[in-house]
This record gives structure tokens, sequence and C-alpha cells, in this order.
């Protein structure tokens, strides 16, 4: 099945340092990746909509200076979390969809996540 | 209202019992469902698509009420290893792909 990686899967860091989050689709073209937040006990939250070529669209209340999404080919997109503070630390997690799978492009693969802890 | 309303449970259960999980969504534009399930510290998985007919996986059923606008999960013979959060998800396309997620229920199965 189509697989997507994440990198790294953990990150440990001082507040007001960026860190940057990698998201790869590894067998198939993804012109779509999704960010994701998930907080303790609480459910995914879509950060914002990552499309290759051009502006990621960001979901109300998430700032764009702060979650940087670059997503320069088919295969790759990344996140970066500019200026951290403790209250960004959670799992972010990236999705991607296959478009060219017909119904299996209605389906989301998702990475394995990356939990960020700001100290 | 939350576009998708789940019972947060959690469902504690014996091995061996047949237990159900409910959703409502709100937005009549939804054009496809699925239940996906998150492991403790893992990114969700798809466990299976939901269709109006019904469909059956092994122990899982799932079952989508258009009118209602409701999608359930049926799960028997539960095992320690179906242990885990259920998610309800619903794909949306007004003027561009969208995912809502369910909070998700929470099933414990014990020994």
């Amino acid at each position: 099945g189509a697989v997507v990686s994440q990198h790294p899967s953990w990150v440990i860091c001082k507040s007001g340092t960026s860190v940057k989050i990698e998201c790869r689709s590894l067998d198939f073209q993804a012109t779509t990746m999704f960010w994701y937040r998930q907080f303790p006990k609480q459910s995914l939250m879509l950060m914002a909509t990552s499309n290759e070529g051009s502006k990621a669209t960001y979901e109300q209340g998430v700032e764009k200076d702060k979650f940087l999404i670059n997503h320069a080919s088919l295969t790759l997109s990344t996140l970066t979390v500019t200026s951290a503070h403790p209250e960004d630390s959670s799992f972010y997690i990236c999705s991607a969809r296959d478009l060219l799978a017909g119904l299996r492009g209605e389906t989301q693969y998702f990475g394995p996540g990356t939990r960020l802890l700001v100290l | 209202r939350k576009e998708v309303e789940q019972d947060p449970g959690p469902f504690n259960v014996p091995e061996g019992a047949t237990v159900a999980f409910n959703c409502t969504y709100s937005n009549s534009a939804s054009q496809s469902f699925f239940w996906y399930r998150q492991d403790c510290r893992k990114e969700p998985k798809l466990l299976m698509s939901v269709y109006s007919s019904g469909n059956e996986d092994g122990r899982f059923t799932a079952q989508l009420n258009r009118a209602s606008q409701y999608i359930s999960l049926l799960i028997r013979d539960s095992k320690l290893s179906d242990s885990a959060t259920y998610l309800c998800v619903v794909n949306l396309n007004t003027g561009g792909f969208k995912t809502i997620f369910g909070a998700g229920t929470r099933l414990f199965v014990k020994a």
C-alpha cells in the first residue's frame, strides 16, 4: 500500500528555535498533502493543506508566518515551526492523497507523526 | 455543533463481546466516509471505508445512513488487539477537498 514517511519522529528543542518536519510520499505522487496537529486526548486538527507548486491553504486560527509550509515537489512537503514555544508542543502528522489512484484517492495515507517538545 | 460527533467512551468490554460505535455528521454535502483506527502515540490507520449499502470486513461491519447522516461501526468477537481509538472521518469537497475527523471513541478490550 501507499507509504508516507515523516522525519524526524521526535524533536526536543529550546524555546525560540525553529523546527523543520519533512513529509514524503514514498511510492506515489501527492499533489496535495495535509498537516495536522493533535494534542493529547484530542482529535486531529487540520492546520493547512499543502499544494505542490503553490501556496498552502491555512485553516482559520493557524498562523501562516509561524507554520511555514513548502511543497516543492510531488513527493515532499515540509512544515517549519518558527520560533517554537512550549505551547507548540504537540504531535504533528502529515498525510497525502494519491489523486491518480481512483477510489483510493479518497483516502489519506498518514505519516507516522512527529512529536515535538519545546522546553 | 461539531461537524463530526462521536461518543468519546471509553467503552470497556470483555474479549468476545460485540461493540457498536456511532457517529453523526452535520454537513449534508459530505461525500465519503471512513473509520480509522489510532493506537496510542501512533498515526491513524484506515480501517475501512463506509458505504450506504453497508460493508463488512471480517469481524468489522460499517454502515452509512445518508438520510440520518449517521455512520456506525460494529465489532464482533472483540480481541484484546482491538483496543484503540476509533475515528469517524468524513470527506467534503465544497470548493476544495477537506477531511473532518471525529474526536474518536476509545475502546478497551479486557481479558
